[in-house]
Order: C-alpha cells, then sequence, then structure tokens
C-alpha cells in the first residue's frame, strides 16, 4: 500500500460513454499527476497539479479531462475514446518541497476502449 | 526526448543468481531513481541516489551512479522468484521534474 488510491481498478467502456477515473491521497502531498501507461512504452506524463492548479499538460487531447478539486483529489473525465486509449492509467503524488521529488504511485485503472 | 533509457530490455535468471540493470541519460539530473513495477499494477519506488553520491544500498538493492558516464545501474543479489517484475529508473532534472526509462522486465525462474 503506497497511500494512494485509483477506483475503478478495471474499467471497460465503448466509445461513445463517459466516464471517470478517481485517485486519491491522504499523504498530505501536494502534487498529483496521471501518466498513461501502454504496453512496450515508457510512461507518459499526462498532466501535473501542484496545489490544485494545472501545472502541466503534455498535449494531451481533450477527450481527457482532468479535474482537482482539492491537494487530496485527482479526476480523469474520460469521453468519446478512441480504443487507441486503451491503457493502464496510473495517478502518483508527490510533495514538491521535498527537492527529491519522490512519487507515490496508486495501482493503476486498466481501462479497455471498445 | 526520453531521458532514461534502460538496458537490458529483458533478462531472465534462476532463483538465486544477480540480477544487473543499466540505465542511460543524456542530460545533468538531481537525482535518479529505481521504482519496480509488478505486472499491470502501479510502481513502487525502490531506491534513490543523488547526484552527487556514487553508490547506495538497501537490503539486497546496490545502486550506483556515474555521472560522467550519465549512467547508473541497479544490483539485485541474490534474486528470488518475488523479485520478477518490471523495473524502471527515472531521472530528476533540476526543476524536479521526473522522466522515466523504458523499463527493464525481470524474469527469476524458481
Amino acid at each position: 500500500e503506497t497511500g494512494v488510491t485509483q477506483t475503478p481498478r478495471h474499467l471497460v467502456m465503448g466509445m461513445t460513454n463517459k466516464k471517470s477515473l478517481k485517485c486519491e491521497q491522504h499523504l498530505g502531498h501536494n502534487a498529483m499527476y496521471w501518466y498513461k501507461q501502454s504496453a512496450k512504452k515508457p510512461l507518459e506524463l499526462m498532466f501535473v497539479y501542484n496545489f490544485k492548479e494545472q501545472t502541466e499538460n503534455n498535449s494531451v487531447p481533450s477527450r481527457f479531462s482532468p479535474e482537482c478539486p482539492n491537494s487530496s483529489h485527482l479526476f480523469l473525465h474520460l469521453h468519446t475514446l478512441q480504443p487507441e486509449d486503451s491503457a493502464l492509467y496510473l495517478c502518483a503524488s508527490t510533495r514538491t518541497e521535498d527537492t527529491y521529488n519522490e512519487q507515490f504511485f496508486g495501482p493503476g485503472t486498466r481501462l479497455t476502449v471498445l | 526526448s526520453q531521458q532514461g533509457e534502460e538496458d537490458p530490455q529483458a533478462l531472465s535468471i534462476q532463483e538465486g543468481e544477480n540480477a544487473t540493470m543499466n540505465c542511460s541519460y543524456k542530460t545533468s539530473i538531481n537525482n535518479l531513481q529505481w521504482y519496480r513495477q509488478n505486472s499491470g499494477r502501479g510502481l513502487v519506488h525502490l531506491i534513490l541516489i543523488r547526484s552527487n553520491e556514487r553508490e547506495k544500498h538497501s537490503g539486497r538493492l546496490r545502486v550506483t551512479l556515474d555521472t560522467s558516464k550519465k549512467s547508473s545501474s541497479l544490483l539485485i543479489t541474490a534474486s528470488r522468484a518475488a523479485d520478477t517484475a518490471s523495473y524502471f529508473c527515472a531521472t530528476v532534472n533540476q526543476g524536479g521534474k521526473l522522466i522515466f526509462g523504458q523499463g527493464t522486465e525481470l524474469s527469476v525462474k524458481p
């Protein structure tokens, strides 16, 4: 247990569905991240939030919409996804005052888009 | 561009043997971290080495860092079947940004 939880753990959705992924941490961290992990590819950083403000958007398509209502919760809203969006979506958090920036990861949501 | 690149991409060994994984990077770093990922799950932080350190130990893990060669290695001694996982290096630049490599898939056969 890393202290970061993600729900759901598995999600199957059609291309016209709308769904949301949730991430929660109670580690007192101020920064939260969404990563996408596809087979045989490095982790791709999608979004970064620092003190609830989005500080990075790595050219992510608008069909992925993040929301960070507070420093402990992070959502990823999904709509009209494509089959190539099927992947493991990982959430992570860290305390940016800590220079060394060790990240704590959730278990991930395995997303399949039909 | 990708910062950390691991070598080999896959490694298969027998239980009890040592496993060595290498990571190379391109630009200056603040620190380098190694993570482990069991199949289909999140990453777990293993060890961090700062740019002014050359070697670090944690249990059966030994990490080295050579900043002149821009490379790091992770050694797992006396491997166990439970060590089977993917291992990723991640570099942290001076701005605090973490960039992951593609990973090494380690298989330890009992």
